[in-house]
């Protein structure tokens, strides 16, 4: 049991190149997450995901695209990636009702040169 | 006024010392709060929930005022493994909305 994966786990981009973050996760959790998260202004939300195919917008989603076609993958694409998105990128899932808590991939380290 | 917001300290404590970390949230009707624990260049992991009774685990103990709109993590006698940063979360309106506090570091010194 893996849990939250993630990959990569670093990735150097130059402005305007496009690149797609995946998060896999075996608990048949519904809920899915993507955060971002910088220095001194905590996690915050990217996209999140209900269910298998279908998505929605979090606090902070210019810039980024997301699909679930699968019930246990969650992508997280940049189109053409600017220096403002240099993070540290984690995926959460959790379970559909019930229980709140968010297990969380180990991240992502984008640099956007 | 930020919906969650944490001490960012860092908080410098000897061992064996008790420490408290508050979060004050903004939204009087959330619904529901975390303690989470992260470890350097690490993901967040569930410390711990917080009910309206207060919840003790061990060494940790946290509390909810919501009164005055805060939640409160206490750790007795403090260990060198304790040294992270402390997130708090804050459940509010829909299941999907969970709000994280900036986190509060905390370093405990032999």
């Amino acid at each position: 049991n893996a849990g939250v994966t993630q990959t990569p786990k670093f990735r150097v981009l130059k402005t305007g190149q496009s690149m797609t973050l995946l998060c896999a996760q075996d608990m048949n959790h519904e809920y899915m997450y993507w955060y971002r998260q910088d220095p001194g202004m905590g996690l915050r939300l990217i996209h999140y995901s209900v269910g298998e195919g279908t998505t929605a917008k979090g606090e902070v989603p210019d810039g980024y695209n997301v699909s679930r076609l699968k019930k246990q993958n969650f992508l997280l694409g940049l189109e053409s990636a600017a220096p403002s998105q240099t993070s540290v990128y984690f995926c959460a899932s959790s379970y559909r009702a019930g229980q709140e808590t968010q297990y969380f991939g180990p991240g992502t380290r984008l640099l956007v040169l | 006024r930020k919906e969650v917001e944490q001490d960012p300290g860092p908080f410098n404590v000897p061992e064996g010392a008790t420490v408290a970390f508050n979060c004050t949230y903004s939204n009087s009707a959330s619904q529901s709060f975390f303690w989470y624990r992260q470890d350097c260049r690490k993901e967040p992991k569930l410390l711990m929930s917080v009910y309206s009774s207060g919840n003790e685990d061990g060494r940790f103990t946290a509390q909810l005022n919501r009164a005055s709109q805060y939640i409160s993590l206490l750790i007795r006698d403090s260990k060198l493994s304790d040294s992270a940063t402390y997130l708090c979360a804050v459940r509010s309106g829909g299941y999907q909305k969970v709000t994280f506090g900036t986190g509060t570091k905390l370093q405990v010194i032999p």
